[in-house]
């Protein structure tokens, strides 16, 4: 079946410190890969996506992410978080064919000064 | 700018009520997704449509429906409101198959409190 498990529910991370935040998949075809970003009471926004070529994506606000097909990882990286950053985080795959995302259950965010 | 618009931010509503959730976009999108976001539970499919008057059921389609009448609106339906589906529903589109590369493009999210 397909899935998406995002290991760490919260992570709490100093302000200036580097981020990495965990993405595991799992799925049949070449998945497209995605990294949304829900601040408090508001919808959700693309950070990045992967569907092919070069393995590591840069997103906006300074976020990547490094695909690894061997590891069916995703995992998305800052190398200093701002206070601004405190948000909840949600990996998605999906495929060509338009089906609808697969998202993960989520990791929230917060930044300690 | 692109949108996504949600009707109301914040919806309570009484048992048993037919409730009605109303998403347009403005970007000529076929595709269009209604989910439902609970805490520890991450988002959660309930319907999508991939064409006017199209739709396909999500995970979670037991006591809602879809209504896709036009390209740029789709509404979800809850039959007869209960208690269980307070919850934040949030509404997206995209592009149609082919160019999913691009993401879905998200509204701001319906906070539905039934009492």
């Amino acid at each position: 079946a397909q899935s998406v498990t995002q290991p760490d529910i919260h992570i709490t991370v100093s302000e200036g410190a580097s981020l990495e935040l965990r993405c595991n998949y799992s799925y049949g075809a070449t998945p497209y890969l995605f990294w949304y970003v829900q601040s408090p009471g508001q919808g959700l926004q693309l950070l990045l996506k992967y569907f092919s070529g070069d393995t590591l994506v840069q997103g906006i606000k300074g976020f990547e992410a490094e695909f690894k097909r061997s590891q069916s990882s995703f995992n998305l990286r800052k190398p200093s978080v701002h206070w601004s950053d405190a948000a909840e985080y949600f990996c998605a795959v999906g495929a060509q064919a338009g089906t609808a995302l697969i998202f993960g259950k989520g990791t929230t965010l917060s930044v300690s000064s | 700018d692109v949108k996504v618009t949600q009707s109301s931010r914040y919806l309570v509503k009484r048992t048993g009520e037919k409730v009605f959730l109303e998403c347009v976009q403005d970007m000529d999108h076929e595709n269009m997704f209604w989910y439902r976001q609970d805490p520890g539970l991450g988002l959660r499919l309930i319907y999508f449509s991939y064409d006017v008057k199209m739709k396909e059921k999500g995970d979670i389609p037991e006591g809602y429906s879809v209504s896709r009448e036009k390209k740029e609106r789709f509404s979800l339906i809850l039959e007869s409101a209960s208690t269980n589906q307070t919850s934040m529903y949030l509404c997206a589109s995209r592009l149609p198959s082919g160019q999913g590369g691009r993401g879905y493009t998200f509204g701001s999210g319906t906070r539905l409190t039934v009492v």
